[in-house]
């Protein structure tokens, strides 16, 4: 059964830096038929895809434009995770976040999302 | 970009009646060389993530009760309950993963009548 366990500070200040971190058990960030995800959620901006990081003989990332100037996402392949870093936040990225995997057999690109960490409420405030 | 556009944003349903949630996008999601819609539909109860009904656009994921069901092709979508039982009381989403950046529809928050 494969579980997504994420973690990381629930507030951060205005301009500093968002880090989360989703630990994967069950599957392998690195593995060629998953992709691993980033999506907020939030009242006034709904889901948000905000990107990617996958293998496909080598690694990959897709970024939103809305955020792409400021985000990171890497694997760890030590410790079998993935990571957010979104930096310069302001209120407007308060949000749950979730990380979330694609998964599907075969040479792919785009596949439906089908599994999802528990989420992270995170606070932007001074 | 992509949008996706849901109607209606809210809905009220008797027990055991059906509800209708449609999804329009804005582009075409239908990738011709497998013929597939790149078309998910989630379920949301509050205080818990998004959990996957739908995809390719009327694929039941596993474990899905056969009351609901999708159907559409190209730009416009539709999830159906076909007899509303209680537990069903959530919001739902519709996304296209046709192409990055992915989009979700705004959500249809279902009630009770």
């Amino acid at each position: 059964q494969v579980q997504l366990q994420q973690s990381g500070p629930g507030l951060v200040k205005p301009s500093q830096t968002l880090s989360l971190t989703c630990a994967i058990s069950g599957d392998s960030v690195s593995s060629n038929t998953a992709a691993w995800n980033w999506i907020r959620q939030s009242p006034s901006r709904g889901l948000e895809w905000l990107g990617r990081t996958y293998y496909r003989s080598k690694w990959r990332n897709d970024y939103a434009v809305s955020v792409k100037s400021r985000i990171t996402i890497n694997p760890d392949t030590s410790k079998n995770q993935f990571s957010l870093h979104l930096n310069s936040v302001t209120p407007e990225d308060a949000a749950v976040y979730y990380c979330a995997r694609q998964w599907g057999t075969g040479n792919w690109e785009n596949r439906n999302i089908d599994l999802w960490g528990r989420g992270t409420l995170v606070t932007v405030s001074s | 970009d992509i949008v996706m556009t849901q109607s209606p944003d809210s809905l009220a349903v008797s027990l055991g009646e059906r509800a209708t949630i449609n999804c329009k996008s804005s582009q075409n999601v239908l990738y011709s060389s497998n013929n597939k819609n790149y078309l998910a539909w989630y379920q949301q109860k509050p205080g818990q993530p998004p959990q996957l009904l739908i995809y390719w656009a009327s694929t039941r994921e596993s474990g899905v009760p056969d009351r609901f069901s999708g159907s559409g092709s190209g730009t416009d979508f539709t999830l159906t309950i076909s007899s509303l039982q209680a537990e069903d009381v959530a919001v739902y989403y519709c996304q296209q993963y046709y192409i990055t950046p992915y989009a979700f529809g705004q959500g249809t928050k279902l009630e009770i009548k």
